[in-house]
């Protein structure tokens, strides 16, 4: 069974602009989590998506934005790029039971760098 | 507000002894536990999970103490070799009792296991 699968596996942009980050869940899962990892902050949480609606959002701007299509596969999206959003965007996979009770299955994530 | 803290950022050991890794939580409605290990350029790994109705579980070298009251879990690896020397997570849930669909998750502990 094939993994999450995170593209790009990094990206380099410049302040201001845009991107876009792109997750593939484990097959048969309809549950995808988006978190942002920094030096020192651990692993944030952006938003979770089930069956294309989003069922929590974190604490991050309007800038950092997601969707879930049909197949499960979701998008996360951040605009107007700031120097401090330079970090490992990790997308996590679950059944949807699983995210209540236990495993969440994580891509080896996008590594963004803002300069 | 750091719901989840792991008070200690590194920690040292050496082969064949056994590694303690801690985990501080300050929201009594979280009611599930994991722990993820996480290696340089991959993304975390699920390892070992706990329900609040527990106070411990085992699965291999690997077990978890749960203390409510204390509001601390804690991971200990025995024996310890070189293989475990990675970054390891704690992270908590409140799904189960208030239906959220996100984990908290600590700064982490990097573990290193000396030869």
């Amino acid at each position: 069974k094939a993994g999450v699968t995170q593209t790009p596996r990094y990206l380099i942009k410049t302040r201001g602009q845009q991107v876009t980050l792109s997750c593939s869940p484990i097959s048969g899962h309809r549950s995808v989590s988006w978190y942002q990892q920094t030096p020192g902050q651990g692993l944030q949480f952006l938003f979770e998506y089930f069956s294309e609606t989003q069922r929590n959002k974190g604490n991050f701007p309007g800038r950092f934005s997601g969707r879930q299509f049909s197949n499960s596969r979701s998008e996360m999206n951040v605009s107007t790029l700031e120097l401090g959003d330079s970090a490992l965007y990790l997308c996590a996979s679950s059944s949807g039971q699983d995210v209540i009770w236990g495993k969440l299955f994580f891509g080896s994530g996008t590594q963004l760098s803002v300069l | 507000d750091q719901q989840v803290k792991q008070n200690s950022p590194s920690l040292s050991v050496q082969e064949g002894r056994i590694s303690i890794l801690n985990c501080d939580y300050t929201n009594s409605m979280f009611d599930y536990f994991l722990w993820y290990k996480k290696y340089p350029a991959e993304g975390p790994t699920f390892l070992i999970s706990i329900s609040s109705i527990k106070d411990k579980n085992e699965d291999g070298r690997f077990t978890v103490f749960l203390n409510k009251s204390a509001k601390h879990l804690s991971l200990h690896i025995v024996p310890s070799q070189p293989g475990d020397s990675a970054v390891y997570f704690c992270a908590a849930s409140a799904g189960g009792t208030s239906g959220t669909y996100k984990y908290i998750f600590g700064t982490g502990t990097r573990l290193k296991v000396l030869a």
